[in-house]
């Protein structure tokens, strides 16, 4: 069974540009978190979707925003980069039954921002 | 709001020695507590969890007891080994939604 896979792996930026971020979660899973990993900041949630739902956000600036397509893969963008959001991004996606808790995560997408 | 602290890292120990790592949260109700381990290059996963006060998460020799009266859920492993070498996140899950809150982390280097 294939894992989580987020595309690209590694990218980087310049400030004033804006990126867009892929996840393809286990086939079977229909939620996807979305976490942002920083040596400063640690993880921190982003956003969650389920069923092309938004259903819970983090406290993160409206440059941050993703949706969710119906095959479940999901896409994040940040516009106006920043070169605070260099970061990992992590893609996490779960059971239907969503009260396991148990994330699987990808290997995420490095971004850069220069 | 909730969080989660974690002892201060980095910790290194030699291969074989006990490790402890500890982990307290502030919660309202009664969340899910986890651990999950970051191998170098690869994304997070799960090491063990447990769901209510007093349950004991275990997985790959670790081991985490779920504290409600200290608010804790100490990672520990007996005798640790170099592929242990990893960072060790401590984490909550409210009762409902599936939104994790994490610590900052803590790498653990194990030498041979």
């Amino acid at each position: 069974k294939a894992g989580v896979t987020q595309t690209p792996r590694y990218l980087i930026k310049t400030r004033g540009q804006q990126v867009t971020l892929s996840c393809s979660p286990i086939s079977g899973h229909r939620s996807v978190s979305w976490y942002q990993q920083t040596p400063g900041q640690g993880l921190q949630f982003l956003f969650e979707y389920f069923s092309e739902t938004q259903r819970n956000k983090g406290n993160f600036p409206g440059r941050f925003s993703g949706r969710q397509f119906s095959n479940s893969r999901s896409e994040m963008n940040v516009s106006t980069l920043e070169l605070g959001d260099s970061a990992l991004y992590l893609c996490a996606s779960s059971l239907p039954n969503r009260d396991t808790g148990e994330l699987f995560f990808g290997e995420g997408s490095r971004l850069t921002v220069l | 709001g909730n969080s989660v602290t974690q002892m201060e890292g980095p910790v290194t120990l030699s291969e074989e020695a006990f490790l402890t790592i500890n982990c307290t949260y502030t919660a309202t109700g009664y969340p899910s507590l986890f651990w999950y381990v970051q191998y170098p290059g690869e994304g997070l996963q799960l090491l063990l969890k447990a769901t209510k006060a007093d349950d004991k998460g275990s997985n790959k020799g670790f081991e985490a007891t779920y504290r409600k009266e200290t608010t804790s859920f100490h990672l520990e492993k007996g005798s640790v080994q170099v592929s242990d070498s990893a960072v060790y996140f401590c984490a909550l899950k409210e009762t409902s939604g599936s939104r994790l809150t994490f610590g900052e982390g803590t790498q653990l280097t194990v030498n041979p």
